[in-house]
């Protein structure tokens, strides 16, 4: 199909709490990108990855390119309240262009 | 840098009817543009990949007469929903990438369809 393995689907945690969430495939990427996307919105883009075993951090994400380019993981560290939303991963398959191929989400439930 | 915006941002239509959805690029210039779909607690869905100035390639499944797209410059694509029915009210988001300058895929805040 077209989506990711994207795990967990969905994280109840409290605030403070670290958060650890990934996205695993068949295929081989070229490009694994990080979203969040709140409700009625599009998805905003977090990090975004170019490179196998690539490690990247925006503020508390950090986020890694699977050395055998079929996986990635984003950590949220210290979760506060406006970490809430999906989590999306996506990637750029090696075989399918410029086209993204998107991961089910994780819904991340953060209580303060 | 890299806004895309996406409009309207919501829109109610009758069974029957045509509407368009635009998506720009605001401070870039979009060598492709992707639409999407999504329904409520669900992934995005590619429906098509647009180059500027050529047709657009649809993912299997999707009916190119129904979902029209048009991308005629580099900062602009439009989305017609033609002789739209209830089972088309959805999500649908476009997104713009532009080759070479790091900016990812950035995504338009989405349009709301519903058609009653």
């Amino acid at each position: 199909g077209q989506q990711l393995n994207q795990s967990p689907q969905s994280m109840f945690i409290q605030e403070g709490e670290d958060v650890s969430m990934n996205c695993t495939s068949s295929s081989i990427f070229n490009t694994w990108l990080w979203y969040k996307q709140d409700p009625g919105e599009g998805p905003v883009l977090l990090i975004a990855l170019y490179k196998a075993g690539e490690l990247t951090s925006n503020g508390r994400l950090t986020a890694q390119f699977g050395i055998t380019r079929k996986d990635s993981f984003l950590n949220i560290s210290a979760s506060i309240p406006s970490d809430v939303g999906i989590y999306f991963c996506a990637g750029q398959r090696e075989t399918s262009g410029s086209r993204l191929t998107f991961g089910e989400g994780t819904q991340l439930t953060v209580n303060p | 840098g890299a806004v895309v915006s996406q409009h309207p941002s919501w829109v109610i239509c009758k069974s029957g009817t045509s509407v368009k959805i635009e998506c720009r690029s605001l401070d870039f210039q979009a060598t492709t543009m992707f639409w999407y779909r999504q329904f409520p607690k669900q992934s995005l869905m590619l429906m098509a990949t647009s180059n500027e100035g050529s047709k657009a390639t649809y993912e299997q499944g999707v009916e190119k007469d129904k979902f029209l797209i048009n991308h005629a410059s580099l900062t602009l694509s439009t989305l017609t929903v033609t002789s739209a029915h209830p089972e088309d009210s959805s999500f649908y988001i476009c997104s713009a990438s532009s080759r070479g300058a790091g900016y990812g895929y950035t995504f338009g805040s989405g349009t709301r369809l519903t058609v009653v």
